[in-house]
């Protein structure tokens, strides 16, 4: 157990539609980050907050989107939903200290399937 | 796009052997770190090794890294049916980010 929580475990939605993915931090932890994980591959980098700003973002459309609240929790919104959307969604919290990098701390993720 | 390329994709051994697995990066890296997933859940990290370390130990787990050659090997010693798992190199580069791009994984599988 990581004390990093994702719901909903599981998610159904149609193409065209949009999703909304939580995420609580663990305790004491500033940055999250989110990653896509397609079936049979590593996860990939989405974007990542630090302290409720947008600290990076990998190779994905504006559709994607995120928030990270000021108890550092944090939302990936996704919009008009694609069938190659369907995948597991991880987030990821750590320390963010200016030049020193920690371990990541992953959810056990939502597993989204867009029909 | 992904960074790494473990190696091998897929790893069958008998309970008690060791368990080798490689990994292979392109960039500076900052970081390398290690972690293992079942079933397609969340990812449980192993260990981190930094850029100027050489080797790391933890338990059953000895990590080596050599920038020379961007490459890192993970090493499980004594392995258990419980080691069974996926397992992923993840490099973390840039100044400011502390972004991981992951490998493909190496599916390991433990026979009692």
């Amino acid at each position: 157990e990581t004390g990093v929580t994702q719901s909903p475990t599981h998610l159904i939605k149609t193409r065209g539609q949009q999703v909304t993915l939580r995420c609580s931090s663990q305790s004491g932890h500033n940055t999250v980050s989110w990653y896509q994980q397609a079936l049979g591959q590593g996860p990939q980098f989405i974007f990542q907050y630090y302290r409720e700003e947008e600290n990076g973002r990998g190779n994905f459309p504006p559709r994607f989107s995120g928030l990270q609240f000021p108890n550092y929790s944090s939302e990936l919104n996704v919009n008009a939903l694609e069938l190659d959307d369907s995948a597991l969604y991880l987030c990821a919290s750590s320390q963010g200290l200016a030049g020193l990098s920690y371990e990541q701390y992953f959810g056990p993720g939502t597993r989204l399937t867009v029909t | 796009s992904q960074q790494g390329e473990e190696d091998p994709q897929a790893l069958s051994i008998q309970e008690g052997e060791n368990a080798t697995m490689n990994c292979s990066y392109k960039t500076s890296i900052n970081n390398l770190q290690w972690y293992r997933q079942n079933s397609g859940r969340g990812l449980v990290h192993l260990i981190l090794i930094r850029s100027n370390e050489r080797e790391k130990h933890s338990g059953r787990l000895r990590v080596t890294l050599d920038t020379s050659k961007k490459s890192s090997s993970l090493l499980i010693t004594a392995s258990r049916a419980a080691d069974t798992a996926s397992y992923f190199c993840a490099s973390e580069s840039g100044a400011g980010s502390y972004q991981l791009t992951f490998g493909k994984g190496t599916k390991l599988s433990v026979i009692p």
